[in-house]
């Protein structure tokens, strides 16, 4: 199974601070890299997928970038609304996994 | 508009049984994958297991593999979790998602809650 890290496990930030949360995979996974944005108390909802593209709808202060095992999710100006959990997800092979997930405070 | 609407969670006993629904609309169901994803309380998102969209194929994470069983109805735009054998670890938010054709799970539930407790 491919193993999923991220870090940080958590962070605190402004409101316009940019932040990035990086995800590292146990083995290459090309750019099979899907991010998720999870409220609290609400379903997950995809960010990014393909590492770099863009989910309809999502701000444009989200991006992602990264191949192979290393991959980023920026937030170039964190927003209030921001306050949530972030997973990234590999879809190279099965079993999927995710990351264990970062929580992004707002200070 | 599109949504995936899960139901049938609740509490159960140890060893005993219990089928999840999932009900879609709004889009061409026989068309996508689709997944069922748990998060245990506090916890991350686990990947449970998938349906191809003809329903003929299907994978599951070996924590549930030979215990869950996952269907679709095609004509009734639905998908189902058949669990059996659970167990306290089986305690879990479920959710329905989409697949977005190897794009990333596009489209989620709210969930549904399944306690497992004597």
């Amino acid at each position: 199974d491919i193993q999923m890290t991220q870090s940080p496990s958590s962070l605190s930030a402004s409101v316009g601070d940019r932040v990035t949360i990086t995800c590292r995979a146990s083995q290459s996974i090309s750019r099979y890299l899907n991010w998720y944005q999870q409220k609290p108390g609400k379903a997950p909802k995809l960010l990014i997928y393909a590492a770099s593209t863009l989910q309809s709808g999502v701000p444009s202060r989200f991006t992602g970038g990264g191949s192979g095992t290393d991959f980023t999710l920026t937030i170039s100006s964190l927003q209030s609304e921001d306050l949530a959990t972030y997973y990234c997800q590999q879809s190279d092979s099965l079993p999927l996994t995710f990351g264990p997930g970062t929580k992004v405070d707002i200070k | 508009e599109v949504q995936v609407v899960e139901s049938g969670g609740g509490l159960v006993q140890p060893g005993g049984s219990l089928r999840l629904s999932c009900a879609t609309s709004g889009f061409t169901f026989s068309s996508h994958w689709m997944h069922w994803v748990r998060q245990a309380p506090g916890k991350g998102l686990v990947w449970v297991t998938r349906i191809n969209d003809v329903g003929s194929s299907s994978t599951y994470a070996d924590s549930v593999k030979g215990r869950f069983t996952i269907s679709r109805d095609n004509a009734k735009n639905k998908l189902y979790l058949e669990m059996t054998s659970l167990r306290a670890e089986d305690t879990a938010v479920y959710y329905c998602a989409r697949d977005s054709h190897s794009s990333g799970m596009d489209v989620w539930g709210t969930g549904t809650t399944v306690i497992v407790s004597s």
